[in-house]
């Protein structure tokens, strides 16, 4: 079956534009994250939805960031203006919910962002 | 707040010799510890997880981890190490807040010949 996706694989956009990277999770999976890994670090966590309702954005690092998923499916990491310490590699995973106890979560490819 | 220390950034291993990758966390409740592998160009795929019951967890690809609660220490071990298994492997655990993961930085595994 199909793993989760995400588009585009790579992006190159030029300081002050915006970009808005897409995650397709796997067929009903519930919950989906979003994760942003720096060069030599691990997945730091920005954001959740269970459905379409974003749970916890406590990890966004400003306004200029948002995140959607207005029909409990596909979602959307939009940041506006970026900047050159934007650059990164986005991840997006989703899982199940079990009973409330965490359940594995499965990643995307990523989508490389980089910001000239 | 919960933290997820990987001490050894980088590990050289000879094929076919044991590995140990070392994990430690910090966190107040019973954590939900997982660790993940990253190849090159490839997103990340779960090696096993713990969440209770029997603290030695068997994963996929010949790994296993034990969770040790005196210790706050998750760490993975392989008996026998193939050049295959080359890539990065991040330790994490589940967060109160939806069970985000709360990842370590890494360690990145060589195998020579």
């Amino acid at each position: 079956g199909a793993g989760v996706s995400q588009s585009p694989r790579y992006k190159v956009t030029k300081r002050g534009q915006d970009v808005a990277l897409r995650c397709d999770p796997i067929s009903g999976h519930v919950s989906l994250y979003w994760y942003r890994q720096a060069l030599g670090q691990g997945p730091e966590f920005l954001t959740y939805f269970n459905y379409e309702a974003q749970q916890d954005k406590s990890g966004l690092p400003n306004d200029r960031f948002s995140a959607e998923r207005p029909e409990g499916s596909i979602s959307t990491l939009t940041i506006q203006r970026t900047e050159q310490r934007d650059s990164a590699m986005y991840r997006c995973a989703s899982s199940t919910v079990a009973g409330g106890l965490p359940d594995t979560q499965y990643f995307g490819p990523g989508t490389r962002l980089t910001v000239l | 707040a919960q933290s997820v220390t990987q001490p050894d950034i980088h590990i050289t291993v000879s094929e076919g010799a044991s590995l140990e990758l070392r994990c430690n966390y910090s966190y107040g409740a019973t954590p939900y510890l997982f660790w993940y592998v990253q190849s090159p160009g490839q997103g990340l795929q779960l090696l096993l997880k713990y969440f209770s019951g029997d603290t030695l967890v068997q994963g996929i690809k010949g790994f296993e981890a034990e969770f040790k609660r005196s210790q706050s220490s998750f760490n993975l071990r392989k008996p026998s190490v193939h050049w295959s298994d080359a890539a990065e492997y991040f330790c994490a655990v589940g967060a109160n807040s939806g069970y985000a993961l709360n990842f370590g930085k890494g360690t990145s595994l060589l195998v020579t010949p």
